[in-house]
């Protein structure tokens, strides 16, 4: 079954860029979504199909996707972006929603 | 505005059953897929069921298969999720989540506050 692989955590300075990967073999084929969770807190959606934005989050977020790897950017990182972001793909070979291990973004 | 209000979590024995509703506002429900995902404590998001928009089409994980089935209301706007054999494993936080499509069910846009359930003797 598919799997998506993510680093479980990092550490960003504040006003520096956050970049969280999620890889897997040829992922760049499939569309990636991304949540961020807060403590506490229900997922919010943060980016969809490789790098559309929703409305109303900021535009500091980025996606995009190509290859084995999918990448959320997060420019001018400050303390509210402290989280764990997920990402998200759908294998429609099986229809099954496969998510990521999580990312533990810390500012220092 | 999209809201999305869980119901139903407890505590319940192992082998027993347990019936989750989320009651849905502020869009139309039956154009949307909806899906159940839940969080075990201090673990990862895993997608539990899904269910299209006339709800003709249901989407199980592996680990549920058998034992948990989804259905939906769209007179009332209410999905639900029917827990039977209950283990140990499905202690988690149970969010009601909304696609942005009638189908299939690949992305959650709007998620509810979740509730907990708790499988213990």
């Amino acid at each position: 079954s598919y799997v998506v692989t993510q680093s479980p955590s990092l550490s960003v300075a504040p006003g520096q860029t956050a970049t969280i990967t999620c890889g897997e073999n040829n992922i760049g084929s499939k569309s990636v979504h991304w949540y961020q969770q807060k403590p506490g807190q229900a997922p919010v959606l943060v980016i969809y199909y490789d790098d559309d934005r929703p409305s109303g989050i900021p535009e500091r977020f980025s996606g995009s996707n190509s290859g084995n790897t999918a990448t959320l950017t997060i420019s001018r990182v400050g303390a509210g972006d402290e989280a764990d972001y997920y990402c998200q793909v759908w294998d429609g070979s099986n229809d099954r929603v496969v998510f990521g291990g999580g990312t533990k973004l810390t500012v220092l | 505005d999209v809201q999305l209000a869980e119901s139903g979590g407890g505590l319940v024995k192992p082998g027993g059953s347990l019936r989750l509703s989320c009651a849905a506002s502020g869009f139309t429900f039956r154009n949307h897929a909806m899906s159940w995902v839940r969080q075990a404590p201090g673990k990862g998001l895993e997608r539990v069921s899904s269910i299209s928009g006339s709800g003709t089409n249901t989407y199980y994980g592996d680990s549920v298969k058998g034992r948990l089935t989804i259905s939906r209301d769209n007179s009332r706007n209410t999905l639900f999720l029917q827990m039977n054999s209950l283990r140990t494993e499905d202690t988690a936080v149970y969010y009601c989540a909304r696609g942005p499509h009638h189908d299939p069910p690949d992305v959650f846009d709007f998620w509810g506050q979740g509730t907990m359930v708790t499988v213990s003797s």
